[in-house]
């Protein structure tokens, strides 16, 4: 089965610009989750979907970071405008539900983000 | 907070020996938990999983629970250089996944 697919693989922008990463998981996963990795850091969890629904934006900074998944498939993670301290890897994973679902994310190979 | 700690190191140990790496939780209401390799520049990678209390083994990595403790951990028998990575612990509460900063690993030939 094809992976988790992830674009772009790398970005640079200045500060106060905007940026959108998109994702789109394995086919039949119905959760999805956006995480940042920081350099030297695990992945922090922004948002987590069921399907097109929010399980979980806790972490999500919502003044400056939004995300949507429409038809419940692929997503798309902006920063508007980013900061400095964005700079980060924006991993995209998805995982199964239901009966099959074992708890393992299938990570895509991550956007690389850098803030001048 | 739901807390994920682990030593961040790094690491090392000399090939042929036992890798021992540790994590700790906060949330007493986690369910799963989880063991990912992650290389440099490389996405995160699952390797051991493990549900209930006491030891999971597979191949040279045996995984360790304890609940009461709230201690997870994951031994790597037979170190080989290419295990050389940053091990991330992840925790699985009743809706999210979270992950501890990772212990980075080497071992030497």
């Amino acid at each position: 089965e094809a992976g988790v697919a992830q674009s772009p693989r790398y970005k640079i922008i200045e500060k106060r610009q905007s940026v959108a990463f998109w994702c789109n998981p394995i086919s039949g996963h119905a959760t999805l989750y956006w995480y940042q990795q920081i350099l030297g850091q695990g992945p922090k969890l922004l948002i987590q979907f069921q399907n097109n629904g929010v399980v979980d934006d806790s972490q999500l900074p919502k003044d400056r970071f939004s995300a949507e998944r429409l038809k419940g498939v692929d997503s798309t993670l902006k920063i508007q405008p980013a900061k400095l301290e964005d700079s980060a890897v924006y991993l995209c994973a998805s995982s199964r539900t239901g009966t099959s679902y074992t708890g393992e994310l299938f990570f895509g190979e991550g956007s690389r983000l850098t803030v001048l | 907070q739901k807390e994920v700690e682990q030593n961040s190191g790094p690491l090392s140990v000399p090939e042929g020996a036992i890798a021992s790496l540790n994590c700790t939780y906060s949330d007493r209401g986690s369910q799963s938990f989880f063991w990912y390799r992650q290389y440099s520049g490389k996405s995160p990678e699952l390797i051991m999983s493990i549900y209930s209390n006491g030891d999971k083994e597979d191949g040279r990595f045996t995984a360790q629970l304890n609940k009461a403790s709230q201690y997870v951990s994951l031994l790597i028998r037979d170190s080989q250089p290419s295990d050389s990575a940053t091990y991330l612990c992840a925790v699985k509460g009743n809706n999210d996944m979270r992950f501890g900063a990772g212990t980075r690993l080497t071992v030497k030939p």
